[in-house]
């Protein structure tokens, strides 16, 4: 079944250590590929985006993510995590078809929590 | 000046009760929607205009019923209303429906239905 997946609800982390949330994907065509954040009571705000190109990726507040066609994934990356981080992070697709309009699916999403 | 807003941000009525959520956005996009956030975080999509053209309806209740008077606006409207209605609600604009720069998404209605 064509699906999105983060396999950790739930991460924690201390400030100041690197992170890694994992998003795969389950689709024929590679789709369009985002990571979204949402801190506790607040909206969606978009990190970054992959379409083509290179695989390495690069978004605000010093996130980047890596495209692996083989492995079907596009896990989000940072290296030093700060208190602020603490969110909701969901990985999202644009499956594409042929003809017709396209829709923005989102995985479970993984809660980061940052220990000082 | 905000992208997408959304009015009301908070919303607490009774059941049986009909309500309304605005949605507007400055954007210039052409396409927008509504997505539904349940109460462990999942975000689906609930509907998508596309200059004021309805092109996604998920299988959500007709008591839901979306309106875009002009390709800047989409409004839900929700009848009748049950306790399971009981979420955050995002309204959503993107700059074609191919969708492949991105959402930007308001900052959500937190509907209580009690």
């Amino acid at each position: 079944a064509q699906s999105v997946t983060q396999p950790d609800i739930h991460i924690t982390v201390s400030e100041g250590a690197s992170l890694e949330l994992r998003c795969n994907y389950s689709y024929g065509a590679t789709p369009y590929l985002f990571w979204y954040v949402q801190s506790p009571g607040q909206g969606l705000q978009l990190l970054l985006k992959y379409f083509s190109g290179d695989t390495l990726v690069q978004g605000i507040k010093g996130f980047e993510a890596e495209f692996k066609r083989s492995q079907s994934s596009f896990n989000l990356r940072k290296p030093s995590v700060h208190w602020s981080d603490a969110a909701e992070y969901f990985c999202a697709v644009v499956p594409l078809y042929s003809g017709g309009y396209n829709k923005l699916i989102f995985g479970a999403g993984t809660r980061l929590a940052v220990h000082p | 000046d905000t992208a997408v807003s959304q009015t009301p941000k908070y919303l607490v009525t009774q059941m049986g009760n009909d309500k309304s959520i605005k949605c507007e956005q400055n954007l210039g996009h052409d396409t927008m929607y509504w997505y539904k956030q349940d109460s462990k975080k999942f975000l689906k999509i609930m509907f998508s205009y596309n200059n004021k053209e309805l092109i996604i309806n998920e299988t959500v209740p007709n008591r839901f019923s979306p309106k875009s008077p002009d390709k800047a606006h989409l409004n839900l409207h929700i009848n009748s209303l049950e306790l399971g209605d009981s979420a955050v609600y995002f309204c959503a604009s993107s700059l074609d429906g191919q969708g492949a720069y991105g959402y930007t998404f308001g900052s959500g209605t937190r509907l209580t239905v009690v």
